[in-house]
């Protein structure tokens, strides 16, 4: 029972590098979202998918890009990573909007 | 402007105490409400959540929740706590239908023997 699934767990990027986090779920979910979570600020969400081949902008979507070709995958890509990035990752997943999310275990990312 | 509000950063307990979380939101409808857990180095875990119907709400753990209309509040507590529910406590609300959750910024506690 994987429920959501992220890789890697940790990175380190170089300033201007580019990396894709990935993120899958086995429970058949419609919804999914990539939040980032700073220390003290609580969770942002940078973009969400209510299906495959559609995603919207959260509250922080500068600097990345999603696409949703599958129900099951939702990765997330740094284009030319900056420092400001430097963050922890969390997808989620539900059914509907406005069930319980499901979350990922995270990915703490680094760009120096 | 809409959101949600968690006063309190960092709140101490003695183990065996008694714990309230507080959460304001600022939604002019009743939300859906939620209240996750979240563990050093983990992701978020659901503890309960709020639709409609009772006011109080029972999560897991031993966590329960009461939502009160008048005060635009979802203030969490657990009458005794355990070392082990040190961790960070984040309030979320989805403010209405299909909308994406909007998080609070999160409690942390610690407890102390």
């Amino acid at each position: 029972n994987a429920g959501v699934t992220q890789t890697p767990k940790f990175r380190i990027l170089k300033i201007g590098q580019s990396m894709t986090l990935q993120c899958t779920q086995d429970m058949n979910h419609n919804y999914m979202y990539w939040y980032r979570q700073d220390p003290g600020m609580g969770l942002k969400l940078i973009y969400y998918s209510v299906g495959a081949g559609i995603t919207d902008k959260g509250e922080v979507p500068n600097g990345y890009n999603v696409s949703r070709s599958t129900t099951e995958d939702f990765p997330l890509r740094l284009e030319l990573a900056a420092p400001s990035q430097t963050s922890v990752y969390f997808c989620a997943s539900n059914g509907r909007g406005n069930q319980p999310q499901h979350f990922g275990d995270g990915t703490r990312l680094s760009i120096l | 402007a809409q959101s949600v509000t968690q006063p309190d950063i960092h709140i101490t307990v003695s183990e065996g105490a008694s714990l309230e979380l507080r959460c304001n939101y600022s939604y002019g409808a009743t939300p859906y409400l939620f209240w996750y857990v979240q563990s050093p180095g983990q992701g978020l875990q659901l503890l309960l959540k709020y639709f409609s119907g009772d006011t109080l709400v029972q999560g897991i753990k031993g966590f329960e929740a009461e939502f009160k209309r008048s005060q635009s509040s979802f203030n969490l507590r657990k009458p005794s706590v355990h070392w082990s529910d040190a961790a960070e406590y984040f309030c979320a609300v989805v403010p209405s239908g299909n909308t994406p959750l909007v998080f609070g910024k999160g409690t942390r506690l610690s407890v102390i023997a």
